[in-house]
């Protein structure tokens, strides 16, 4: 069980385009999706937080018009990089928190790699 | 500001030895998670510890809640090149916050040698 998906797992685009990462919980119903992006050899850095049917919650230095998240249901996030720049280029992992989770564990997605030419 | 320091931030060692990941704050957590994560992957849930004073064991691997609950270890015992990987600890904010948000530590790249 607590399993989430992610889709694409690699992408590579234009600069100056969109593009749009889904994230699922596949076997739970998640209250809460996290967005997180992780350069190499470091750690993940929150961006935001989304509860569904609500707006999402950013982090200080992350812009919301660059970066639009969605939490339409209680399964499906996405995250939308507009305008992408070769910047952008980075390792976005989304994870989900729920009833799947005794102590609001989140269990992750396996992550989408964005290469922006 | 980092709220959680991890320590080491690299670590090689040879198969069969033993070797201890800190992660330390002066901030209280409500509960605090280990994960693994292999290159190219999301990370993987390891455990959860909540209690102050928790001590937790899966196989080879102990991991314990200080008491104040600021403060993790992870010990692995007769490492193995299947535990090479990165493993980061999460606390959760949620005593200070009001709402359940993690913090991650800068992660400890483990390569275990055979």
């Amino acid at each position: 069980g607590a399993v989430v998906s992610q889709h694409p797992s690699r992408v590579i685009c234009k600069s100056g385009t969109s593009v749009k990462i889904e994230c699922r919980s596949l076997d739970f119903q998640a209250t809460t999706m996290f967005w997180y992006r992780q350069f190499p050899k470091q750690s993940l850095m929150l961006m935001a937080t989304s509860n569904e049917g609500s707006k999402a919650t950013y982090e200080q230095g992350v812009e919301k018009d660059k970066f639009l998240i969605n939490h339409a249901s209680l399964t499906l996030s996405t995250l939308t990089v507009t305008s992408a720049h070769p910047e952008d280029s980075s390792f976005y992992i989304c994870s989900a928190t729920g009833l799947a989770g005794v102590n609001n564990e989140q269990f992750f997605g396996p992550g989408t790699r964005l290469t922006v030419l | 500001t980092q709220l959680l320091e991890q320590s080491p931030q690299f670590l090689s060692i040879q198969e069969g030895e033993n070797l201890t990941v800190y992660c330390n704050s002066s901030s209280v957590f409500s509960s605090l998670q280990w994960y693994r994560q292999e290159p190219g992957e999301g990370p993987v849930l390891l455990v959860t510890v909540v209690t102050g004073g928790e001590v937790k064991k899966l196989k080879r691997l102990t991991f314990q809640f200080g008491d104040a609950r600021k403060d993790s270890s992870l010990h692995i015992t007769a490492a193995q090149p299947g535990d090479t990987g990165l493993y980061l600890c999460a606390g959760d904010l949620r005593a200070i916050k009001g709402y359940s948000t993690l913090t991650f530590g800068k992660g400890t790249m483990l390569l275990v040698s055979p």
